[in-house]
């Protein structure tokens, strides 16, 4: 799998979109962009996925750069609740998560 | 609809005891994963399933841990014995099959094991 690069931690205010960077520079052509986060206490939750389009749920927004060797994972509009552990990571379709360090991401009133 | 059961969600024991961890999937998942978590880190996995067969157990070390899904449906990991540096939070996931388009996991909310 291709190795990602995040920053090691973020803050943001509430109410503000939280856009969080990812570095993959060593993507290959079939390998998707996933984000999952952990909030403490807690086991990682999926948020959004993503090939070379970008992508938007009800959690999420995900920007994929042209060549894609990164993107950027945005919470239009952060709540006290999403402050957790933001982590990128680049996979073969069904092939294994590799989870790096993550973003940790406070989230302040 | 159930999420991903673990049990117990804490456990302390001594080093050289033996510990079991048990996992429940969410209904209809053939593909369960038990992970390691340490502290600051990210996940890292151990074994995989696909029904009841171990697909990807190439870290899990096998000196001291085992796991089996006898009847593909829940799961247990075990370690015997304990070591100090097997303190983590050992987490369960579980996703409708491998090989898919892509692959949403769903966690448990782990185990904290903390040997003394």
């Amino acid at each position: 799998d291709a190795k990602t690069t995040q920053p090691t931690s973020m803050d943001c205010a509430e109410g503000r979109a939280a856009n969080l960077p990812c570095n993959h520079s060593t993507i290959s052509g079939n390998e998707y962009v996933y984000w999952y986060r952990q909030i403490h206490s807690q086991g990682p939750q999926y948020i959004i996925h993503g090939l070379k389009n970008n992508e938007t749920n009800e959690m999420a927004s995900l920007i994929i750069t042209e060549d894609r060797k990164s993107s950027t994972l945005i919470l239009p509009h952060a709540t006290l609740r999403d402050t957790a552990v933001y982590y990128c990571i680049v996979s073969d379709a069904g092939n294994m998560l590799t989870f790096g360090g993550g973003t940790r991401l406070m989230v302040k009133p | 609809e159930a999420g991903v059961v673990q049990s117990p969600r804490y456990k302390i024991i001594e080093k050289k005891q033996p510990v079991a961890f048990w996992c429940n999937p969410i209904s209809g998942h053939n593909t369960l994963y038990w992970y390691l978590q340490n502290l600051g880190q990210g996940p890292e996995l151990l074994i995989r399933y696909e029904n009841e067969e171990a697909v990807d157990d190439s870290q899990l070390p096998k000196d001291r841990f085992s796991a089996e899904r006898l009847k593909g449906v829940d799961s247990t990991l075990k370690i015997q014995p304990a070591e100090l540096g097997d303190s983590a939070v050992y987490l369960c996931a579980s996703s409708l099959r491998g090989g898919a388009l892509y692959n949403e996991q769903f966690f448990g909310p782990g185990t904290r094991l903390t040997v003394l």
